[in-house]
């Protein structure tokens, strides 16, 4: 099976500006989880989404946001970029949301 | 969530046994011991998983202590592609933290050719 795939890999934005992530999860996998990842904050989980609902959400401001479409695929959005925003965000999947999670290689966002 | 500990760093020797030591001493009886990884830039693997016995895969095995407040990842024989950051974190059974895992700073580990 392909693994849980990310695009873009890299992205510098401005901020201000919003940007849209993609996660695409393996096949028959129904759940998937972001994460944020950085020097100072480590990694740190932003929400999951089963069948198209969003079921768990950390602890991070409503510019964050997401949503997942009925082949699972799922985006992120994070409107009005700021400086600290800049971090690797991961993408994970998994069958149901409580079982083993499969990552892929993150998207690299750079906030200038 | 209930919280690990774990040392800082750790090193190794090539193909010597590495043992990667976790403490949860506030762990629930339904937490379940999983153990991540993540290799430089790359997103984090699963490495493995148990309750309350021992636990052995392809990759390593898991060794938990009887009252279940500590635990050791064993690598067998470590390579260098095991250099790594190893995350100890526990996990709930049947609880609502969907897609949730909770990550510390983890333990480097380096291994020396």
């Amino acid at each position: 099976k392909a693994g849980v795939t990310q695009t873009p890999r890299y992205l510098i934005k401005t901020r201000g500006q919003q940007v849209t992530l993609s996660c695409s999860p393996i096949s028959g996998h129904r759940s998937v989880s972001w994460y944020q990842q950085t020097p100072g904050q480590g990694l740190q989980f932003l929400f999951e989404y089963f069948s198209e609902t969003q079921r768990n959400k950390g602890n991070f401001p409503g510019r964050f946001s997401g949503r997942q479409f009925s082949n699972s695929r799922s985006e992120m959005n994070v409107s009005t970029l700021e400086l600290g925003d800049s971090a690797l965000y991961l993408c994970a999947s998994s069958v149901a949301g409580q079982e083993t999670q499969y990552f892929g290689p993150g998207t690299r966002l750079l906030v200038l | 969530d209930a919280k690990t500990t774990q040392p800082n760093s750790m090193e190794s020797n090539e193909e010597e046994p590495v043992h990667l030591p976790c403490n949860h001493s506030t762990i629930s009886g339904t937490d379940y011991i999983h153990w991540y990884r993540q290799l430089p830039s790359q997103g984090p693997e699963y490495v493995i998983h148990g309750l309350t016995s021992n636990v052995n895969n392809r990759m390593a095995s898991l060794a938990i202590a009887e009252d279940r407040k500590s635990s050791t990842l064993i690598l067998h024989r470590a390579t260098l592609r095991d250099a790594a950051v190893y995350y100890c974190i526990l996990r709930e059974s049947g609880g609502t933290s969907y897609g949730k895992l909770t990550f510390g700073q983890g333990t480097i580990l380096t291994v020396h050719p």
